[in-house]
């Protein structure tokens, strides 16, 4: 079946813009996770979503980030007032579960000028 | 706590030979160790996992060692591969935190033909 998709898969934007990166899980996945991948550097977590549990926003570096997710399905990062420190690549993950392999999607590049 | 430090940052390796990769961790919580690959403008992909009750895990090519005592665990990659050209993450997790994965930062091989 499909996997994990991002789009868009590049976004370029202006320093001090708003944008919305969103993933789609592979259906069936309850949990999902947000990671930021800096160029030549590790993926850092960013955000996870367990059904309808409370979101572990306990990676988010600034009050510029959110994320939402409704129920089982799309998940939207948002980053406000975007910075040029903001640029890297996002990540989502998802799987059946929290303790089951994470499958990654492709990403999306974010580029702030 | 949260820290994995993954080494070398690099490696070159003649094709037929042995890829070595090594990481630490820190945080004795952490009761799940994956190994990842990552090819250029695609997401990381599972290639192998431990827990911490056994020392070693063979999937084919691929054998993970694992040293509860030092806290490190490897990566060694058997007969190297042109194919296996690619940038491999280390990461840990722990169950009762969702499994969020923190990452090493990575090890960029290239397997020389």
């Amino acid at each position: 079946g499909a996997g994990v998709s991002q789009s868009p898969s590049n976004k370029v934007t202006e320093k001090g813009k708003d944008v919305e990166l969103r993933c789609d899980p592979i259906s069936g996945h309850t949990a999902l996770y947000w990671y930021r991948q800096r160029l030549g550097q590790g993926l850092e977590f960013l955000i996870y979503f367990q059904g309808n549990s409370a979101p572990d926003k306990s990676g988010l570096p600034s009050d510029r980030f959110s994320a939402e997710r409704t129920g089982e399905s799309v998940s939207t990062l948002t980053i406000q007032r975007t910075q040029q420190e903001d640029s890297a690549v996002y990540l989502c993950a998802s799987t059946p579960g929290p303790t089951y392999e994470q499958y990654f999607g492709p990403g999306t590049r974010l580029t702030v000028t | 706590q949260q820290q994995v430090k993954q080494s070398p940052q690099s490696l070159i390796v003649q094709k037929g030979g042995i890829s070595i990769i090594n990481c630490a961790y820190e945080n004795t919580a952490f009761d799940y160790f994956p190994w990842y690959q990552q090819f250029p403008g695609k997401g990381p992909a599972l290639l192998i996992a431990i827990r911490p009750d056994v020392s070693e895990k063979k999937e084919g090519r691929f054998t993970i060692s694992f040293n509860k005592s030092a806290k490190q665990f490897s990566l060694h990659i058997m007969d190297s591969q042109p194919g296996d050209s690619a940038t491999y993450f280390c990461a840990a997790s722990r169950k009762a935190a969702g499994n969020k994965l923190t990452f090493g930062g990575g090890t960029r091989v290239l397997v020389k033909p």
